[in-house]
């Protein structure tokens, strides 16, 4: 069955270093992925889309990088600060979803000063 | 633009009562997606909508479970009979109706049912 997945388990880094949370896909091949942040008890907020022919997108001190052979996204924030902690969900649509999102489980980011 | 309203913010019920959680899109956006977000579960797609219509609604668990959009500012969820395994955050989002647009999150309602 078609999936995308992100690792569940938190990531804790020191500030200024670089975070990178993955989202993988199987069993398909989106035209498109999006992250989002969502801070706790607040909606997630869209922060970049990357399309299939796209390698690389960035925005301010985001990166986000999609290789349709490893059927991945990373995501990458640099010079992290502790206001970047939050969880961080990629989404994508299915083959046949129309223009209906299916979201990842998230990763939490936790910077630490 | 004051971006998605929900209402309520939260909701404490009985179980057996029934729910009804609101919400308004941003104007003139012509898609609306009803979520739910459980810690075991994650977000979850319930229901959305294109221009109003209802297009898939195969994430609504069961029957008691039902949502309307009579206009391009308005939908519900409503929940009848509730039960307690129904305690989530309930999230609407919109956005406008085509590939990869963006979806804008409301800043969702809190239901407990005990």
């Amino acid at each position: 069955s078609q999936k995308i997945e992100q690792n569940s388990e938190a990531l804790n880094i020191q500030e200024g270093k670089t975070a990178t949370l993955t989202c993988n896909y199987t069993n398909y091949s989106p035209a498109y992925l999006q992250w989002y942040r969502q801070d706790p008890g607040r909606g997630p907020v869209f922060l970049l889309l990357i399309r299939e022919n796209e390698k690389e997108k960035r925005k301010e001190r985001l990166k986000v990088t999609f290789d349709t052979t490893l059927k991945q996204s990373l995501f990458h924030i640099t010079a992290s600060q502790p206001a970047d902690s939050a969880t961080y969900l990629c989404a994508a649509i299915l083959t046949g979803g129309g223009n209906k999102l299916t979201f990842g489980t998230g990763t939490q980011l936790k910077v630490e000063l | 633009d004051a971006g998605v309203i929900q209402s309520p913010r939260h909701e404490v019920t009985e179980m057996g009562q029934e729910v009804t959680l609101r919400c308004k899109p941003i104007s003139g956006h012509n898609s609306l997606f009803w979520y739910r977000q459980t810690m075991m579960r994650g977000l979850e797609l319930l229901i959305y909508f294109n221009n109003n219509v209802p297009i898939d609604d195969s994430g609504m668990p069961e029957d008691r479970f039902s949502a309307k959009m009579p206009n391009a500012s308005f939908s519900t969820l409503k929940i009848q009979p509730s039960e307690p395994r129904d305690s989530a955050v309930y999230f609407c989002a919109s956005s406008l109706m085509s590939q990869g647009n963006e979806q804008y999150f409301g800043p969702g309602t809190r239901l407990t049912v005990t």
